[in-house]
């Protein structure tokens, strides 16, 4: 069975630029959160996507976007980049339950702006 | 203040010593524990779940204690192949999962 999948890997954009990341969700994964990870620190959150409505906003300027597909997949959307948003980007999926469950991350797409 | 904090370390040790990490949290309410390892450069991987009876996977031990609102993880036996970052997380209400800084690890031969 296929993980979590993103795409890119790796991307490199100038300042002021927009990108899009995406996300794959494992099969039968109704649940998608992406994440920051600055070098040196820990994940931080920024959206959950549960059938497709957002769930849940962490601290982050408006910026930063994102939305969920009919399939459950996911897009990430970060306009006018600066400097400091260059990290590690991290979709997870898990299932919904009551109780928090596992999350399965994907290997992340690493941005870079310069 | 943030919702988790740990040590960052780094942690230095020899193989086959015993390492402790400790993490606290904020919020009460949290809902769910986690100890989560992340390879250089890699995503992150669950390494167990935390609960309150405190639970043993093999070398690991990880404890809960709600009261104190801490975690902590022991590592016996230290392998080379230990040698990673490893991440405190808690989850509150909607599977928002909240990470710490994370400590380092490096096992020495």
């Amino acid at each position: 069975d296929a993980g979590v999948t993103q795409s890119p890997t790796h991307l490199i954009k100038t300042r002021g630029q927009h990108v899009t990341l995406r996300c794959s969700p494992i099969s039968g994964h109704k649940s998608v959160s992406w994440y920051q990870q600055v070098l040196g620190q820990g994940p931080q959150f920024i959206f959950q996507y549960y059938e497709k409505e957002e769930r849940g906003r962490g601290n982050f300027p408006d910026r930063f976007s994102a939305r969920q597909f009919p399939n459950y997949s996911s897009e990430l959307n970060v306009n006018a980049l600066l400097l400091g948003d260059s990290a590690l980007y991290l979709c997870a999926s898990n299932t919904w339950t009551a109780m928090n469950t596992e999350a399965f991350f994907g290997q992340g797409t690493r941005l870079t702006v310069v | 203040r943030k919702e988790v904090e740990q040590d960052p370390g780094p942690f230095n040790v020899p193989e086959g010593a015993t390492v402790a990490f400790n993490c606290t949290y904020s919020n009460s309410a949290s809902q769910s524990f986690f100890w989560y390892r992340q390879d250089c450069r890699k995503e992150p991987k669950l390494l167990m779940s935390v609960y309150s009876s405190g639970n043993e996977d093999g070398r690991f031990t990880a404890q809960l204690n709600r009261a104190s609102q801490y975690i902590s993880l022991l590592i016996r036996d230290s392998k080379l192949s230990d040698s990673a970052t490893y991440l405190c997380v808690v989850t509150q209400t909607g599977n928002q999962f909240y990470f710490g800084t994370g400590t380092s690890l490096t096992v020495i031969p």
